[in-house]
């Protein structure tokens, strides 16, 4: 149990559709991070919030969008899906500078887009 | 291009025995390094770290090693029980960054 939340679980979009995924952070935790997780390979970084700011950003396009509101819950929005996007979604938490045994994650939420 | 490579997908060991799952890495900026373990339908789970400036973490039965001059880490399980089995992640981090870069991951089986 990480106190990290996701919602929803599990959820199919049609291509072309939008989607919205839900994290709440661990209670005190600042900062959110995003990862996409296709079948097969590791986590990639999609971005990061710190103090309701994007704080960083990986190789994703702008059809990747996110927030994070004064309680520190953050959404993930994904604009025009396309069928690579159907992967497992992770949220993180974490308290300020990323050290190992500060980082939570959530159970993620699977996304299908068929 | 792939900064952090676990190079086999796949390790199965017997009960009592060890456990050894390796990660090479590519980029000379990372400083720290983490091991995730991930249950199917979960999160990853926080395993083991270790900073640049340290050649082994142990905890417990979890030890990291880190040669640095060959940009290789590995994570030693000693004994291997059979609810270790799961993916391990090797995930490194750069102290100039915010992000996590991710290996592929090693599917762990032990087998009673």
């Amino acid at each position: 149990e990480t106190g990290v939340t996701q919602s929803p679980t599990h959820l199919i979009k049609t291509r072309g559709q939008q989607v919205t995924l839900r994290c709440s952070s661990q209670s005190g935790h600042n900062t959110v991070s995003w990862y996409q997780q296709a079948l097969g390979q590791g986590p990639q970084f999609i971005f990061q919030y710190y103090r309701e700011e994007e704080n960083g950003r990986g190789n994703f396009p702008p059809r990747f969008s996110g927030l994070q509101f004064p309680n520190y819950s953050s959404e993930l929005n994904v604009n025009a899906l396309e069928l690579d996007d159907s992967a497992l979604y992770l949220c993180a938490s974490s308290f300020g500078g990323l050290s190992g045994n500060t980082i939570y994650f959530g159970e993620g939420s699977w996304l299908t887009v068929v | 291009d792939q900064q952090v490579k676990q190079n086999s997908p796949s390790l199965s060991v017997q009960e009592g025995r060890i456990s050894i799952l390796n990660c090479d890495y590519t980029n000379s900026m990372f400083d720290y390094f983490l091991w995730y373990k991930k249950y199917p339908a979960e999160g990853p789970t926080f395993l083991i770290s270790i900073s640049s400036i340290k050649d082994k973490n142990e905890d417990g039965r979890f030890t990291v090693f880190l040669n640095k001059s060959a940009k290789h880490l590995s994570l030693h399980i000693v004994p291997s029980q059979p609810g270790d089995s799961a993916v391990y992640f090797c995930a490194a981090f750069n102290n100039a960054g915010n992000m996590l870069t991710f290996g592929g991951g090693t599917r762990l089986m032990v087998k009673p």
